[in-house]
C-alpha cells in the first residue's frame, strides 16, 4: 500500500519569507510525486511533479520541490512567499508499482501568508 | 493539460434523492477518475471511469450508491444515489491525458449539500 504524510495541518509565514511545506511518502516501486494547490471554492490545480531525473523540480508560481529518496520526502518550497499563496496544499503519490495510476493524497496543509 | 468543466458547480439536495454530476473535457483523455472530498478532509478516490465498460470502484464505494457512466473519451457522469447528509462533500473529476506523464488534472468540483 502507498501512503503520504503531511505532518503540518497549517504553516504560517510572513510575506517575503521563504516557505516550506513538508511531505513524506511510502510506496513500493519508484515514486511519482505531485503537489497540488486548492484555493477556496476551487478545484485542485497542478503545481509540479517528480517522475525521474533532477531531484529539484520547478513548477508554477515560483514553487519548487526537492525529491529526497533516502528520506522519502518531497518538500514544497518557495524562496519568497506572497499573500496570494495562501491556500490548501496537497502532496500526492503514485508509483510504478501502482495499477491504474492510482493517486494517494496526503491530508493537506493550509498555508497562511501574512502581510 | 486539459480544460475540464463540471455541472452543477453546487447543489443543495434533500435526503433520499439522487444527483447526477457531469464532467466534460475539451479533448480526448486516456483516463477519467472521480474523487470525493469530505468537509475539511483530503481527497479519496471513488472510482476509475472506464470508457464503454463498468467503472472500477475503490474499497468502500459501490456501484449502487455511485453509478458512473463514461460513454465516450471526453464525458463522464457520477450519480450520488439515495443521498444522506453524510454524502455532503465536494466531488471532483480528474483526467489523465495522453503523453501527460501520469499527471492528473482536476475539474473545478461540485459542492453537494444534503439536508
Amino acid at each position: 500500500a502507498q501512503s503520504v504524510a503531511q505532518p503540518e495541518d497549517q504553516v504560517n509565514v510572513a510575506e517575503g519569507n521563504p516557505l516550506t511545506v513538508k511531505c513524506t511518502y511510502s510506496v513500493s516501486g519508484n515514486p511519482y510525486l505531485f503537489w497540488y494547490v486548492q484555493y477556496p471554492n476551487r478545484g485542485l490545480q497542478f503545481l509540479l511533479k517528480y517522475i525521474t531525473g533532477d531531484n529539484l523540480v520547478k513548477g508554477s508560481y515560483g514553487f519548487e520541490a526537492e525529491f529526497n529518496k533516502s528520506q522519502t520526502s518531497f518538500h514544497l518550497k518557495k524562496p519568497s512567499a506572497l499573500v496570494s499563496d495562501s491556500a490548501l496544499y496537497f502532496c500526492a503519490v503514485s508509483s510504478t508499482g501502482t495499477a491504474g495510476n492510482m493517486l494517494t493524497f496526503g491530508g493537506g496543509t493550509r498555508l497562511m501568508v501574512k502581510p | 493539460s486539459a480544460v475540464i468543466s463540471q455541472k452543477p458547480s453546487r447543489d443543495i439536495c434533500q435526503r433520499g434523492t439522487s444527483l447526477t454530476i457531469q464532467c466534460q473535457v475539451d479533448s480526448q483523455v486516456t483516463m477519467m477518475f472521480w474523487y470525493r472530498q469530505q468537509p475539511g478532509q483530503s481527497l479519496t478516490l471513488i472510482a476509475t471511469a472506464n470508457q464503454g465498460s463498468e467503472a472500477t470502484y475503490e474499497s468502500g464505494f459501490v456501484i449502487d450508491k455511485f453509478p458512473i457512466s463514461r460513454p465516450n473519451l471526453t464525458f463522464s457522469t457520477l450519480t450520488v444515489s439515495n443521498m444522506s447528509p453524510e454524502d455532503s462533500s465536494i466531488y471532483l473529476c480528474s483526467v489523465m491525458v495522453a503523453g501527460g506523464r501520469d499527471t492528473q488534472y482536476f475539474g473545478p468540483g461540485t459542492r453537494l449539500t444534503v439536508l
